[in-house]
């Protein structure tokens, strides 16, 4: 199984700062296929970023993701007042799936 | 549009078996599978499995084979969760997600959430 370790746990920014959140697995990620995830207390996770760098449907154009093999970021260039939340990284690259820890992004 | 609705609220005691449901609208059917995924109170995101609403094909968490089961039912446009033997670490709120037709990929639509909770 792979492992997904998240870091920061917790990052404090205020609205228009730049957000950078870490993704680390514990192997090669195959094909790059690794997601990323947003949730808000209450509601269900929504999908970002899938095959490392793709948006989803109807996301807009400040979330961004890249990386590649072990390492993978998600950046939210320009943090509006609805993007504080839980984000959450996940590998589809074995059969096994598996979540990261989260980063949780409050307001500071 | 896309939309995936999950059955109520179920409360349980520990050694009972819960099946949730999800019915699917606003797609085509069998060209897509589901994932269950849950969230333990105040915790992160466990993925539980996948079933491919195309062909049957099954790939579940090895740390609930055995206990689980997931089926589809194309007539109806629903897929079912079957959770059995619970204990109250099973207590979550269980979501179903549309993955791949093939593979559990692309968590793009999810439902709303059914919150289970194992109590004596």
């Amino acid at each position: 199984e792979i492992v997904l370790t998240q870091s920061p746990g917790t990052l404090s920014l205020s609205p228009g700062n730049t957000a950078t959140l870490s993704c680390r697995a514990s192997q090669s990620v195959s094909s790059g296929y690794l997601a990323w995830f947003q949730q808000k207390p209450g509601q269900a996770p929504r999908l970002l970023i899938y095959s490392t760098s793709s948006r989803a449907t109807g996301i807009p154009d400040r979330f961004s993701g890249s990386g590649s093999g072990t390492d993978f970021t998600l950046t939210v260039s320009g943090l509006e007042p609805e993007d504080f939340a839980v984000y959450y990284c996940q590998q589809y690259g074995t059969s096994q799936l598996t979540f990261g820890g989260g980063t949780k992004v409050e307001i500071k | 549009q896309v939309q995936l609705v999950q059955s109520g609220t179920e409360v349980k005691k520990p050694g009972a078996s819960v099946k949730v449901s999800c019915k699917a609208s606003g797609y085509t059917f069998s060209s897509y599978g589901f994932n269950w995924v849950r969230q333990a109170p105040g915790q992160g995101l466990e993925w539980m499995g996948w079933i491919s609403a195309y062909n049957g094909n099954r790939n579940y968490a090895q740390n609930l084979q055995g206990r689980v089961t997931m089926t589809t039912d194309t007539s109806a446009r629903t897929a079912y969760m079957e959770l059995r033997s619970l204990t109250s670490d099973d207590t979550a709120v269980y979501y179903c997600a549309r993955g791949g037709r093939l593979a559990p990929v692309n968590l793009d639509y999810w439902g709303q959430g059914t919150l289970v909770t194992v109590s004596s």
